[in-house]
Parts: structure tokens; C-alpha cells; sequence
């Protein structure tokens, strides 16, 4: 059974930073591209980022651009998000995701929620 | 405001039908692939379709999918109350090498 389990959410500051990971089980980890996407308190979906199976091609919503950052750990079947400068409206729950495979992406972690307040 | 653009909510009494609308630019829908997704209350989204009309497995063939020109639409026929959930359209935007989403639609079974 294919599992992703988010951690490393929790309260920061303005300004602040936080590195989610998500553990990846049940599928060959570094056969596939792997995403983060958010959703705020209430809201819908958005896509923030991706990256490819070996980890050399990496894409990012404009949102974030410039202060997140993805990457991956094949040998340990570990993705993470380093989310620096944080922003109130990066406030989400964050869920990792398998995935973009052909334009989907399946299945999703349940999330770690991030909240950025003072 | 979402790229791509769905109904609020939709609603439907059990047992009958109901579509959800997906709607985007050429470079999005119409040039890419459509997924779906239900979130039901308090869980992680669900692939239901990808690839505009596929059913991944386990998926039942209650929930239907297509696509015409820039706009797609998801079908639920038999409506169960355990369908009520937000429902999410989604695509691999190849120009922009990004992932985007439809604002979500409530589904409600009156």
C-alpha cells in the first residue's frame, strides 16, 4: 500500500522558517516525481512545487518562487519543502503528493498544517 | 481567484445525477490532460479521474469524466450521501511546467 506522511508543520513567526518532510512507502520512491501542494484554512488547492525523480529538475508556483525550496531523499524515500521567509498567506495545511504522473497526482499524504502568525 | 474555474456548489437529491463543470484557457484544459479529485470532509483529496476520463481502480463507474475544447465535466450518477465532498478539477499546465486547480465545487446531496 503506497503511504506519504507529512511532518514538520507547526506554529512560526513572520519572517520565519520551517522544513516539512514527508516519508514515502509501499511504491519505488525514486521512480517517480513527487509535488507539495497547500491548502489554506477553507480554501481550495494550490500546486507549489515539484520535482523529478532524481531530483535534478525542480518547479515552483510564483507564489513561492524564490522562498521554498524542494528536494528529496532517495536513499532514505524522503521528500522535503524548506519554507523560508514565511508569509501569513503561506498559513495551509501541506500535503505531499505522488505525482505529477502524466497531469495527476495520486495519492496524497493527509498534511501538516503550518500556521505563520506573531 | 483559480486558473481554472468551477461552480461553488452543486446539488442533488440521492439517486439522481449531477455534472460538475471545469472551465480554462486553451493553454490549460485544452492543451493538457484533466484530473478530478474528492475531498471528503476532513481527508486528504482522492484522484477519481485522470487523464480527462480514465477510473483509477477501485474508483466505481458512477463517476465519469470528459473533456471538449477548453472545458471538462465530471459526472455522478446514483448520488449516495457519502458523496457530499469538495470536488476538484486539476491539469498539468506543460507550457508553464505548473500544476493547477479549479477553485473546488461543494456537492450536496439534498
Amino acid at each position: 500500500e503506497v503511504q506519504l506522511l507529512e511532518s514538520g508543520g507547526g506554529l512560526v513567526q513572520p519572517e520565519g522558517s520551517l522544513r516539512l518532510s514527508c516519508a514515502a512507502s509501499g511504491f519505488t520512491f525514486n521512480t517517480y516525481a513527487m509535488s507539495w501542494v497547500r491548502q489554506a484554512p477553507g480554501k481550495g488547492l494550490e500546486w507549489v512545487s515539484c520535482i523529478s525523480h532524481s531530483g535534478d529538475i525542480t518547479y515552483y508556483a510564483d507564489s513561492v518562487k524564490g522562498r521554498f525550496t524542494i528536494s528529496r531523499d532517495n536513499s532514505n524515500n524522503t521528500l522535503y519543502l524548506q519554507m523560508n521567509s514565511l508569509r501569513a498567506e503561506d498559513t495551509a495545511v501541506y500535503h505531499c503528493a505522488k505525482g505529477p504522473y502524466g497531469g495527476w497526482f495520486d495519492p496524497w499524504g493527509q498534511g501538516t498544517l503550518v500556521t505563520v502568525s506573531s | 481567484q483559480s486558473v481554472l474555474t468551477q461552480p461553488p456548489s452543486v446539488s442533488a437529491a440521492p439517486g439522481q445525477k449531477v455534472t460538475i463543470s471545469c472551465s480554462g484557457s486553451s493553454s490549460k484544459i485544452g492543451n493538457n490532460y484533466v484530473s478530478w479529485y474528492q475531498q471528503l470532509p476532513g481527508t486528504a483529496p482522492k484522484l477519481l479521474i485522470y487523464d480527462n476520463n480514465k477510473r483509477p481502480s477501485g474508483i466505481p463507474d458512477r463517476f465519469s469524466g470528459s473533456k471538449s475544447g477548453t472545458s471538462a465535466t465530471l459526472g455522478i450518477t446514483g448520488l449516495q450521501t457519502g458523496d457530499e465532498a469538495d470536488y476538484y478539477c486539476g491539469t498539468w499546465d506543460s507550457s508553464l511546467s505548473a500544476g493547477v486547480f479549479g477553485g473546488g465545487t461543494k456537492l450536496t446531496v439534498l
